[in-house]
């Protein structure tokens, strides 16, 4: 089976810069992925990292380390806006097909302050 | 490009009924995803499909769902009889398939069903 886990929440102010800690375990792994969702809204994709090391988007970076089963989403100059839930998720490998199987963590809660 | 439409967007039934649920993924997405996500916790897999075929349905609870995807586009998910813990939002997501699913799924706004 998979696990995940993350902390369910997390508060820092604007312009601080905060690390969203996650470890899983998993029967086969393809890459560790991550997924923004604000209240009542859809999640969104925010990056996926399949090596090790450090991926950057904008203000947003993604590490992963394999050995470790142990990934952190670094988020910059944190605005008001970036106040959401945060998931990491996994993608296994599925007996018999090539596609792979997303599963998600319980989310983490952040929240920015003025 | 157009995103994963969802409908309806809210449903309130008593528990006992049924209910059903309706996606359109993006066009030219050959795969068709079906997630729970019960509050405070994170998406979790009913269903994948891959064009029309099921790929995956392990954590589906078949002795009351039910989904189907005619054609390879548009699908439904139905709940027959709901009971209270099916409670949450139902959110689909499509993707290209393939090593192109790594990088993101777009999910739908999703149903938010309350069994009263």
């Amino acid at each position: 089976g998979q696990s995940l886990e993350q902390p369910s929440e997390v508060t820092a102010v604007e312009g601080a810069i905060v690390q969203i800690n996650c470890t899983y375990q998993t029967s086969g792994f393809y890459g560790l992925s991550w997924y923004q969702q604000h209240d009542g809204g859809a999640p969104t994709f925010l990056s996926y990292n399949a090596l090790d090391g450090l991926e950057e988007t904008g203000r947003f970076s993604s590490f992963l380390s394999r050995s470790d089963s142990y990934g952190y989403l670094l988020l910059q100059e944190l605005q008001m806006k970036d106040s959401a839930s945060y998931f990491c998720a996994v993608r296994d490998i599925h007996r018999g097909s090539t596609l792979g199987r997303l599963y998600f963590g319980r989310g983490t809660q952040l929240t920015v302050w003025p | 490009e157009a995103g994963v439409a969802q409908s309806p967007r809210y449903k309130i039934i008593e528990k006992r009924q049924s209910v059903a649920f309706w996606c359109n993924p993006i066009s030219g997405h050959a795969t068709l995803y079906w997630y729970q996500q019960i509050l405070g916790q994170g998406p979790k897999l009913l269903i994948q499909f891959q064009n029309n075929g099921v790929v995956d349905d392990s954590q589906l609870p078949k002795d009351r769902f039910s989904a189907e995807r005619l054609k390879g586009v548009d699908s439904t998910l139905k709940i027959q009889p709901a009971k209270l813990e099916d409670s949450a939002v139902y959110l689909c997501a499509s993707s290209r398939g393939g090593p192109e699913a790594n990088y993101g799924y777009t999910f739908g706004s999703g149903t938010r069903l309350t069994v009263v």
